[in-house]
C-alpha cells in the first residue's frame, strides 16, 4: 500500500540553524501538508500546499517556515532559524483531494534543536 | 479556538471491555476523522466519516456523528491491550483547507 515517507526521522541541530524536512506524499496526491505535534501536546496544523503553491497556512507558520515542491515528488519544509521551541514532531500528510478525502501521514521527523 | 476536542483526556480499560471516546467541534465540517498514535509514532488513520453521514463501522470501531450537536464518538469494542494509545478526532472544517486535531484521549488497554 502506498504511504508518505519522511526523511530523516530524527534531526538535531542547534539554535539559530536552518533545516530542512523531507516528504515524499503519495505518488498521486495533489495536496500536501505539514503539522507538527509538541511533546505532550495535540497536533498543530501548519501549511497545506496545492498546485505549487501555499493554500492555507496557519499563525504558527511565520516568516521562518517555507515550503516548497523541488521536483516532482519531494515536498519539503525549510525552518530558517530555528529556536528551541520548534523542537517537535513534524509530520506531512497527503491528501487526493480535500473536503471528503482521507489524509495520509508519514511517521514524522522528530526535530531537536540544542 | 477551532479544534476538535476529546473527553476523556485519559481513559484505562480491561481488556474486553469497550472503550468510548467523545469529540466535540465548533463550526460545520465537511467531513470528521479518528486517527491513533501509538507513544512517540506517526498517526494513522483510522475512520473518515463524512458531514451527512451518522454512523460508520470498521472492524471493532464505530464512529457515529451528530451534527446538530456537532460532536462524534469513537467506540472500540472488545478492547485488546495492542489498543493502547491517544485517540484524536480531525475536523476538516467547510471554510478551511486544514484539518484541526482536538489534544486526544489517552486509552490504557490493561491484559
Amino acid at each position: 500500500e502506498p504511504e508518505v515517507t519522511q526523511t530523516p526521522s530524527h534531526q538535531v541541530t542547534q539554535m539559530g540553524q536552518e533545516v530542512i524536512l523531507r516528504c515524499v506524499p503519495i505518488s498521486n496526491h495533489l495536496y500536501f501538508y505539514w503539522y507538527r505535534q509538541i511533546l505532550g501536546q495535540k497536533v498543530e496544523f501548519l501549511v497545506s500546499f496545492y498546485n505549487n503553491e501555499i493554500s492555507e497556512k496557519s499563525e504558527i507558520f511565520d516568516d521562518q517556515f517555507s515550503v516548497e515542491r523541488p521536483d516532482g515528488s519531494n515536498f519539503t519544509l525549510k525552518i530558517r532559524s530555528t529556536k528551541l521551541e520548534d523542537s517537535a514532531m513534524y509530520f506531512c500528510a497527503s491528501s487526493e483531494g480535500t473536503g471528503t478525502y482521507e489524509q495520509y501521514f508519514g511517521p514524522g521527523t522528530r526535530l531537536t534543536v540544542t | 479556538s477551532q479544534q476538535g476536542e476529546e473527553d476523556p483526556q485519559a481513559l484505562s480499560i480491561q481488556e474486553g471491555e469497550n472503550a468510548t471516546m467523545n469529540c466535540s467541534y465548533k463550526t460545520s465540517i465537511n467531513n470528521l476523522q479518528w486517527y491513533r498514535q501509538n507513544s512517540g509514532r506517526g498517526l494513522v488513520h483510522l475512520i473518515l466519516i463524512r458531514s451527512n453521514e451518522r454512523e460508520k463501522h470498521s472492524g471493532r470501531l464505530r464512529v457515529t456523528l451528530d451534527t446538530s450537536k456537532k460532536s462524534s464518538s469513537l467506540l472500540i469494542t472488545a478492547s485488546r491491550a495492542a489498543d493502547t494509545a491517544s485517540y484524536f478526532c480531525a475536523t476538516d472544517y467547510v471554510m478551511g483547507n486544514d484539518m484541526r486535531f482536538g489534544a486526544g484521549t489517552r486509552l490504557t488497554v490493561k491484559p
